[in-house]
């Protein structure tokens, strides 16, 4: 049984690009969670998604960022316009969708980002 | 609102020597409580949680933290540290009808040979 998958591990972007962030959950997952970890900071939470609904994008900043999470296929989380400060570790994660507090959220791997 | 504050930032023992690495929460509610370690370069790997039911949680690799609401603390301890060890270790509440976890700065656990 796959964890949860997200691509690429890195990605190297120019101010100005566009950056695409995905996360696979794991199977039999219908939640995923978006967290970005700054460096030397904890992680904070971005945005939880069901298929194709956003629950709650509380943590997502106004402008540049958004997140979907499609009937098929992975969640994307897409940076439009990116700058220097975007330049983090955003890491997914996912759970089974009972809506219990005490649910597990099982992370990815991460996908670090840098903008030169 | 929901917080936690983990009291060290770095954490430095010798292998073999017991490990505490210390937690406090706030919230409001009854809440959940999790310790999450990060390796370095690698995702977060779930080391134990706290669900209302037993204070005493017993987690992965030796791990055990314990729940004590009058001190509002969720300490993170292991009798003997292990090299393998050494790594950054969150400690993440979430409390009933909220979608995020909310992490601690984190704390870097050095395990010395």
């Amino acid at each position: 049984n796959a964890g949860v998958m997200q691509n690429p591990r890195h990605l190297v972007r120019r101010r100005g690009q566009e950056a695409r962030l995905r996360c696979s959950p794991m199977k039999g997952h219908s939640h995923v969670y978006w967290y970005r970890q700054l460096p030397e900071e904890g992680l904070k939470f971005m945005v939880y998604l069901q298929k194709e609904n956003i629950i709650d994008e509380s943590g997502m900043p106004k402008e540049r960022f958004s997140a979907e999470f499609p009937k098929e296929g992975p969640s994307i989380l897409r940076i439009q316009q990116v700058v220097r400060g975007d330049s983090a570790a955003y890491f997914c994660a996912s759970s089974r969708g009972q809506g219990l507090s005490t649910e597990t959220q099982y992370f990815g791997p991460g996908t670090r980002l840098l903008v030169l | 609102a929901q917080s936690v504050t983990q009291l060290d930032s770095h954490v430095s023992v010798s292998e073999g020597t017991p490990v505490l690495l210390r937690c406090n929460y706030s919230s409001s509610y009854s809440p959940s409580l999790f310790w999450y370690v990060q390796h370095p370069n690698k995702g977060l790997q779930l080391l134990l949680k706290y669900t209302s039911a037993a204070t005493l949680v017993k987690g992965i690799n030796g791990f055990e933290a314990e729940f004590k609401k009058s001190e509002t603390s969720f300490h993170l301890t292991k009798p003997s540290a292990h090299m393998s060890d050494a790594a950054e270790y969150f400690c993440v509440v979430r409390i009933y009808n909220n979608n995020d976890m909310r992490f601690g700065a984190g704390t870097r656990l050095t395990v010395k040979p």
